[in-house]
Formats: C-alpha cells, sequence, structure tokens
C-alpha cells in the first residue's frame, strides 16, 4: 500500500482557516485521496475524498497537487469541534485504509 | 438512526479466557472489517468481510477469529486472549465493497489481564 505523510501535530485558532498538509510521493494512478478524523473518544468519521480535482462539501474542501503527490485538507473556519486526528489515506483496488498516525489538530479559542 | 454498534464498549478480562465482540449495522452494508487502535501504531486491519459467509485477513489477524453469517452482523472473536490484545477496537462498514466511505462504531475497550 502507498503511504502517506502528516504532521505529527498543528495548531489553528478558533474561526480561522487550517490547512493540513499530506504527502504521498508513491501514489499510484488509480489511487483515492481520503480524509478522516477521529474526535477524542469517538471512531474515525469520513470527512472528504478525492482522484484528481479539487473536492469540496459541507465539512471542508480538497485541494490536489497537480502531481498528485502531495494533497491538503482545508478547514474554512476551525472550530472548537474541529479538534481531531485528520488521518490521510490513499484507497486503491485494496480493500485496507492504511491509517497512519494523522495530525493531532488542536484549535484554540 | 444509521450506525454501527458494537458490544461491550469497555471489558476487562483474564488471559485465556474466550470473548467476543459484536459488531451490527443497520445500513444492509456489503463491507465490514474490524480495526484496533493502539497508541503510536494507529489503526491496523484485523479482518474484513466483502458479503456473507466472506471474510479474509487484514493487517494483524493473528489470535482473532471473525464470521458473518449474516449482513448485519460481524462478531470478532478472541478465542485465548493474551495481554498484548489490550486495545481499543473499532468496527466499521461501507455500503458497496471496494468504494465508499466507512462508518465507524464507537470502539470497543479490551483489557487483558
Amino acid at each position: 500500500d502507498a503511504k502517506t505523510t502528516q504532521p505529527n501535530s498543528m495548531e489553528s485558532n478558533e474561526e480561522e482557516p487550517v490547512h493540513l498538509p499530506c504527502n504521498h510521493s508513491t501514489i499510484s494512478g488509480t489511487d483515492y485521496i481520503h480524509w478522516y478524523r477521529q474526535l477524542p473518544s469517538q471512531g474515525p468519521e469520513y470527512v472528504i475524498h478525492g482522484l484528481t480535482s479539487n473536492v469540496n462539501n459541507r465539512m471542508a474542501s480538497l485541494a490536489i497537487a497537480e502531481d498528485r503527490k502531495s494533497s491538503t485538507l482545508i478547514l474554512h473556519r476551525a472550530t472548537l469541534r474541529d479538534a481531531a486526528v485528520y488521518y490521510c489515506i490513499l484507497k486503491g483496488g485494496a480493500n485496507n485504509l492504511f491509517f497512519g498516525t494523522g495530525t493531532r489538530l488542536t484549535v484554540i479559542p | 438512526e444509521a450506525q454501527v454498534t458494537q458490544n461491550p464498549r469497555y471489558l476487562i478480562t483474564v488471559t485465556g479466557k474466550k470473548l467476543t465482540v459484536t459488531c451490527s449495522q443497520n445500513m444492509n452494508h456489503e463491507y465490514m472489517s474490524w480495526y484496533r487502535q493502539d497508541p503510536g501504531l494507529g489503526l491496523r486491519q484485523i479482518y474484513y468481510s466483502m458479503n456473507v459467509e466472506v471474510t479474509d485477513k487484514g493487517d494483524v489477524p493473528e489470535g482473532y477469529k471473525v464470521s458473518r453469517k449474516e449482513k448485519r452482523n460481524f462478531p470478532l472473536i478472541l478465542e485465548s486472549p493474551s495481554p498484548n490484545q489490550t486495545s481499543l477496537y473499532f468496527c466499521a462498514s461501507r455500503r458497496q465493497v471496494y468504494t465508499g466511505e466507512l462508518f465507524f462504531g464507537e470502539g470497543s475497550r479490551l483489557t487483558v489481564l
């Protein structure tokens, strides 16, 4: 499975945008980029996914580099509820999602 | 409400005493999976199932068994638990086998003494 690299932790002020980076230099042409997050004491929850084009949904935006070797999850306005561990995952044909250790986001009031 | 339900949520047991962690989903999902989460290691897949009576090993299957006799249920069985199976366990399901978002349960924290 292709792997991803994320910073261990990031901080953001409340109500400011947050850009969470992810490097995936070994991504293959058929790998989708998925983002999940895990709030304290909960199971992971789906955030967004994309293949080549930038994607938007009600939770976040996903910006994918033109060479697809990196991507950025954008939270447009961080709230305290967004404090979580964010996982960037590559999903190809295999059944598994390799979660890694993710980025722990701290939101400062 | 669409959900994945795991039981028990918390369990302390002793080495060698067989236990089962149940998982049930009410969304008619084809795919189900078990993960364990350990500090510094992230989530690792134990077993998965693509349909009734179809199961396969994930990355860390040793010491675990699963069954999928009904579409909605996917129990995780520890025949002879050992302390290295102390972990936080998550069950997940997905509508389709290969695509779509995973829905996770709230987790089962297991301690083996």
